[in-house]
C-alpha cells in the first residue's frame, strides 16, 4: 500500500498565475482533505471532498478550489497566486470520518 | 484564546526520559488526533481517540472529555521522536460535516 500520494514534491510559479496539485488517497479510503500550512504555523483546513462533491470548507477564498475524480484522487487548485499562498500544502485521506492519513505535502513557493 | 491550546510550546528533553504533551480545549469534540510532524513536513497519525486511553509502542495517548483535556505521554524517548507533535480536535456538525482544528504544536527535542 503506497499510502497518500502527492504530486508535485515542489513547485514555484509567480504571483498571478494559477497551480494545480494532485493527490491520491491510500487505498480502501473515499475522503479526500486538504490543508494549508504556512511556515512556523500550523495546518489550517481548507476544504474536503467526499463523493466528488465538497462536503466541508473552512475560511479560504474562492481562488481555492478542488476537485475529486471517480477514484477517490483529489486536485486542488489555486488561481491568482499571491505571495501568501506560499506554504505547504497536504492532503489527507480517510474512509468517511474515520482516521485521517496525510500525504507528504507540496511547497508552493511563489515569487 | 485559541480553541485548541497545545503546552508546551518547546520541549527539550535527554534521551530516555519521559515525556509530556498537554491539549486543552474549550469546544465540544467527537474526537482528538494527535499528529508527528518531522522537519520537512511530512505528517503521520500517531492516535485518535474519542475516549480513554490508547497506546502503540512507547506512546501513550490520554483523553478525560470532562475535562476537555488531552495527554500525549513518549516513554524513554529517542533523539528519532525529535518532531513537532500536534494536537486536533474533530468537531461535530450537522449530517456528515465535522470541523477539524489544529492546536498551534509542540516542538519536541530530544538530545543524545
Amino acid at each position: 500500500d503506497a499510502g497518500v500520494t502527492q504530486s508535485p514534491t515542489h513547485l514555484i510559479k509567480t504571483r498571478g498565475q494559477q497551480v494545480t496539485l494532485r493527490c491520491s488517497p491510500k487505498s480502501g479510503h473515499d475522503t479526500v482533505s486538504w490543508y494549508q500550512q504556512a511556515l512556523g504555523q500550523g495546518p489550517q483546513f481548507i476544504f474536503q471532498y467526499y463523493e466528488e462533491e465538497e462536503r466541508q470548507r473552512g475560511n479560504f477564498p474562492d481562488r481555492f478550489s478542488g476537485h475529486q475524480f471517480p477514484n477517490y484522487s483529489s486536485e486542488l487548485n489555486v488561481n491568482a497566486l499571491l505571495l501568501g499562498d506560499s506554504a505547504l500544502y497536504l492532503c489527507a485521506s480517510s474512509l468517511g470520518l474515520g482516521e485521517q492519513f496525510f500525504g507528504p505535502g507540496t511547497r508552493l513557493t511563489v515569487l | 484564546k485559541n480553541e485548541v491550546e497545545q503546552s508546551p510550546q518547546n520541549l527539550t528533553a535527554q534521551e530516555g526520559e519521559f515525556i509530556t504533551i498537554n491539549c486543552s480545549y474549550s469546544v465540544g469534540i467527537s474526537a482528538l488526533h494527535w499528529l508527528q510532524q518531522h522537519p520537512g513536513g511530512g505528517i503521520v497519525s500517531l492516535f485518535m481517540l474519542s475516549s480513554g486511553k490508547k497506546k502503540h509502542g512507547r506512546l501513550i495517548a490520554t483523553i478525560n472529555i470532562q475535562e476537555k483535556h488531552s495527554s500525549l505521554h513518549i516513554t524513554a524517548s529517542h533523539p528519532r521522536d525529535s518532531a513537532v507533535y500536534i494536537c486536533v480536535c474533530r468537531g461535530w456538525g450537522g449530517g456528515s460535516n465535522y470541523k477539524l482544528t489544529f492546536g498551534k504544536g509542540t516542538l519536541l527535542t530530544v538530545n543524545p
